[in-house]
């Protein structure tokens, strides 16, 4: 496709359920990251990977957090047992290379009630 | 404190005030800059970066960094309803990305 594509766009999860995140990135982009953004809040960094090595997992806030790229292309961020504090728009970027050019998916806004 | 300080607004301008959007950072090691845009339930898209010092410009659009005092601004000349969206600076570190708050940015015709 032409751009980053994130999949579901919305997400209603009931406290405790677990949920999955996808990203199709831009063919051919190496690297992968993933961001939570919280309302009125800069995007805040995750996880990052390089094909389908995960390299940086620093600002997964806590284990029931788990990313994935397997065949280095789709990337699945998923969420065990989710909390309320979960809820934000969770946002996939990838790049050629390096992070001067790197593009966003629109996000899935995940809601925990 | 935060490594990118930016006032989060919202600035409200009329079409075709010029706008000035600032961001200070922290860390003197920090090299390259950038700005995006988001719209509303959109994700980021990139305006524009910059290297180190000095100015960069792309059509109404002018990116300024000052290493001296670690403070970085993005111009906005003859500013459209269109403009009207939340800007980010961000910076980054190894493989991160680090984001300011975002200044949410209101052009009323």
């Amino acid at each position: 496709g032409a751009g980053v594509s994130q999949s579901p766009r919305y997400k209603v999860a009931k406290r405790g359920q677990d949920v999955a995140l996808r990203c199709d990135p831009i063919s051919g982009h190496v690297s992968l990251f993933w961001y939570q953004q919280a309302l009125g809040q800069g995007p805040e960094f995750l996880t990052y990977f390089q094909n389908e090595a995960q390299l940086d997992k620093s600002g997964l806030p806590s284990d029931r957090f788990f990313a994935e790229r397997p065949e280095g292309s789709v990337s699945t961020l998923k969420i065990q047992r989710t909390q309320q504090e979960d809820s934000a728009v969770y946002l996939c970027a990838s790049s050629l290379e390096g992070l001067t050019e790197a593009f966003f998916g629109q996000g899935t806004r995940l809601t925990v009630v | 404190q935060k490594e990118v300080e930016q006032d989060p607004g919202p600035l409200s301008v009329p079409e075709g005030a010029i706008v000035s959007l600032n961001c200070t950072y922290s860390n003197s090691a920090f090299q390259y800059f950038m700005w995006y845009r988001q719209y509303s339930r959109k994700g980021p898209e990139l305006l524009m970066y910059t290297y180190s010092s000095g100015n960069k410009e792309d059509g109404r659009f002018t990116a300024q960094v000052d290493k001296s005092s670690k403070y970085i601004s993005l111009f906005i000349r003859d500013s459209q309803p269109s403009d009207s969206a939340t800007y980010l600076c961000a910076t980054y570190n190894t493989d991160k990305l680090i984001f300011g708050t975002g200044t949410r940015l209101q052009v009323f015709p």
